[in-house]
């Protein structure tokens, strides 16, 4: 299998908090993984991608130091929403890349973390 | 050019019927075309996937079809099911090996409804 998990599924903070979500994956090596943010009914946006060791590469668009990305190991990737506000409020989903032989990576995607800031 | 656009925004066909979405892209660096299925509230769920060297791909009851000179995709759904409704996102990613890591490119998205 390729499970990716991620905590919390949802949280709740105040305006002017940070927020941690943690990406796992439970039962392979990711290569790479990728965060995304989705707003209701509308399509995934990238926001950042990290390997393992290195710093994250972030689109066009999206402040680094405010969604600071790190990829501890080949299992663990963490985005930390700093000094969070409204509308910060989103759906966080990562996910997290499986290397096969040939030169695709097939990403598996975690169930995502509501995020609301008050 | 990293655009990858998906039609019908949404789409409503009875039980059993066939559901067809198309995706078009316009970067011929792309190689590789997965579909994902979504529910309300949950992540994305790879459902069949192709490369551009073959132009069809089946698997079940979900079938894509791949036409590389016009630059588009197709997912069918054959034998559709109430179970089927959610939403369904084509994209595409150019060679892992590259420096984009094989990042996916969505398309807008399609909200399928199948009626009993």
């Amino acid at each position: 299998g390729a499970v990716v998990s991620q905590h919390p599924s949802w949280v709740i903070c105040k305006s002017g908090t940070s927020v941690k979500i943690e990406c796992r994956s439970l039962d392979f090596q990711a290569t790479t993984m990728f965060w995304y943010r989705q707003f209701p009914k509308q399509s995934l946006m990238l926001m950042a991608t990290s390997n393992e060791g290195s710093k994250a590469t972030y689109e066009q668009g999206v402040e680094k130091d405010k969604f600071l990305i790190n990829h501890a190991s080949l299992t663990l990737s963490t985005l930390t929403v700093t000094s969070a506000h409204p509308e910060d409020s989103s759906f966080y989903i990562c996910s997290a890349s499986k290397e096969y032989l040939s030169s695709y990576n097939e990403q598996f995607f975690g169930p995502g973390t509501r995020l609301t800031v008050l | 050019q990293q655009q990858v656009k998906q039609s019908p925004q949404s789409l409503i066909v009875q039980k059993g019927g066939i559901s067809i979405i198309n995706c078009a892209y316009e970067n011929t660096a792309f190689d590789y075309f997965p579909w994902y299925q979504q529910f309300p509230g949950k992540g994305p769920a790879l459902l069949i996937a192709i490369r551009p060297d073959v132009s069809e791909k089946k698997e079940g009851r979900f079938t894509i079809s791949f036409n590389k000179s016009a630059k588009q995709f197709s997912l069918h759904i054959m034998d559709s099911q109430p179970g089927d409704s959610a939403t369904y996102f084509c994209a595409a990613s150019e060679d892992a090996g590259g420096t984009s890591y094989g990042k996916l490119t969505f398309g807008q998205g399609t909200i399928l409804t199948v009626h009993p």
